[in-house]
């Protein structure tokens, strides 16, 4: 099946810097790559998503690149504030065959917003 | 309002009981997950539903099995439960592949 793996684990920036989380996956038959959010005690929620007909999506702060040759996904956030501090994961899909709506998550990442 | 909805959301059992974990969705999504959480492993897939009675595993369905009778209930079942499926639970629902929604998540704990 497929394989995500997500770094760094932990990630301090400082308020106002930008946050970086890199993913890759194996599947070349993935096409469908979310990025949720988790605040503590809380249930992931969907930020953003990408698909592999799109290279670069952004939604207000929020910033995913693609790069389907090099397998690789990545989440930016610009102008970090202290409410973006939460576990972030990506993950990918393949949605098609025996794999069809399948989520495959990475290991997450713990990001803190530094005042 | 969009909803999934999970009760219990504390579960305290001991080893070799039975545990019934259940999840409702309004949305009339026709696919539903469940999930498991644990520190450090993100979140793994256990089963995937398509539709009433049209189950498929996920990447750790072992001692674990479902049931869905009806598009919006999906129940997770534990059968003889043991303590290394102390867990936190999410369920979700999706249209089709798109978006899941998850739910708040069931917090059980196998002695």
């Amino acid at each position: 099946g497929e394989q995500v793996e997500q770094l760094p684990s932990i990630l301090r920036v400082q308020e106002g810097s930008s946050a970086s989380i890199n993913c890759s996956y194996e599947d070349s038959a993935s096409n469908y790559f979310p990025w949720y959010k988790q605040e503590p005690g809380e249930n992931p929620k969907l930020i953003i998503d990408i698909r592999s007909n799109m290279e670069r999506k952004q939604i207000q702060e929020l910033i995913v690149l693609l790069d389907k040759k090099a397998k690789r996904f990545s989440l930016h956030i610009t102008d970090t504030q202290p409410g973006d501090s939460a576990m972030y994961f990506c993950a990918a899909s393949a949605g098609t065959g025996a794999n069809t709506g399948k989520l495959t998550f990475g290991h997450g990442t713990i990001l803190r917003v530094h005042p | 309002d969009m909803k999934v909805t999970q009760m219990p959301r504390y579960l305290i059992k001991r080893m070799g009981e039975n545990v019934l974990l259940e999840c409702g969705q309004d949305m009339s999504h026709e696919t539903m997950y469940w999930y498991r959480q644990d520190p450090g492993l993100g979140l793994q897939l256990i089963y995937i539903s398509y539709d009433v009675d049209s189950n498929s595993e996920g990447d750790i369905p072992k001692g674990y099995r479902v049931s869905r009778k009806k598009r919006e209930h999906f129940s997770l079942i534990l059968d003889s439960a043991k303590t290394n499926q102390t867990s936190v639970y999410f369920c979700a629902s999706s249209f089709q592949y798109a978006e899941q929604f998850f739910g708040p998540g069931t917090r059980l704990t196998v002695l």
